[in-house]
């Protein structure tokens, strides 16, 4: 069974950074790319990033590029999502998804989420 | 980037109703569209992928159609664990860009 584990969110301050985890389970890991794609309170779904299977590849929406760096260390079955600069428009839930293949851009499992708030 | 436009924003219906729902591309995306479904409080669900291929074990009274700029997600029987939003997705080019949802409530 595949199941993708969030972690890592909370409540930082404008200008200040995060790291997100997701811990991957069921799956090949590395065979997979995978993204990170974000909800803002009461909001829509937006696409963060995403990375290949090698993690050699990667990928931002515009609103994040220079500010988050997305990564994946294939040893741990682990995706990460480093956040800096982080802004008040940042705030949302945090969501890794599987890619059906090598970026695809298609998921076919999401996690559950992990909850960023910035805010003084 | 590629602008998807969703129709109705919201949609009122009952049990036992066909449903459609109508999806809008800014671009030509040829087949590459997903459809999600989401409940409060949880993650986005995948249903549909390519347009039309059903997701493995998502009931088949959904349906998906459609190709170029414009697609649609059917329910051709609504059930009570149908009422949630529904998000269409293109994949075809970054960024990959989604509707801005259509919620399905109980009329």
């Amino acid at each position: 069974e595949v199941q993708l584990l969030e972690s890592g969110g909370g409540l930082v301050q404008p200008g200040g950074s995060l790291r997100l985890s997701c811990a991957a389970s069921g799956f090949t890991f590395s065979n997979f790319a995978m993204s990170w794609v974000r909800q803002a309170p009461g909001k829509g779904l937006e696409w963060v990033s995403a990375t290949g299977g090698k993690g050699d590849s990667t990928y931002y929406a515009d609103s994040v590029k220079g500010r988050f760096t997305i990564s994946r260390d294939n040893s741990k079955n682990t995706l990460y999502l480093q956040m800096n600069s982080l802004r008040a428009d940042d705030t949302a839930v945090y969501y890794c998804a599987k890619d059906r293949g090598q970026l695809r851009g298609n998921f076919d499992y999401w996690g559950q989420g992990t909850l960023v708030t910035v805010s003084s | 980037d590629i602008q998807m436009t969703q129709s109705p924003s919201t949609l009122s219906a009952s049990v036992g109703d066909r449903v459609t729902i109508t999806c809008r591309a800014s671009q030509s995306i040829s087949i590459w569209l997903a459809w999600y479904q989401q409940k409060p409080g949880k993650a986005p669900k995948s249903l549909i992928y390519k347009a039309s291929s059903l997701e493995t074990g998502v009931p088949s009274r959904f349906s998906g159609s459609g190709s170029g700029t414009e697609f649609t997600l059917t329910i051709s029987s609504l059930q009570p664990d149908d009422f949630a939003t529904y998000y269409c997705q293109q994949y075809t080019s970054y960024p990959w860009t989604f509707g801005q949802g259509t919620k399905v409530e109980i009329k």
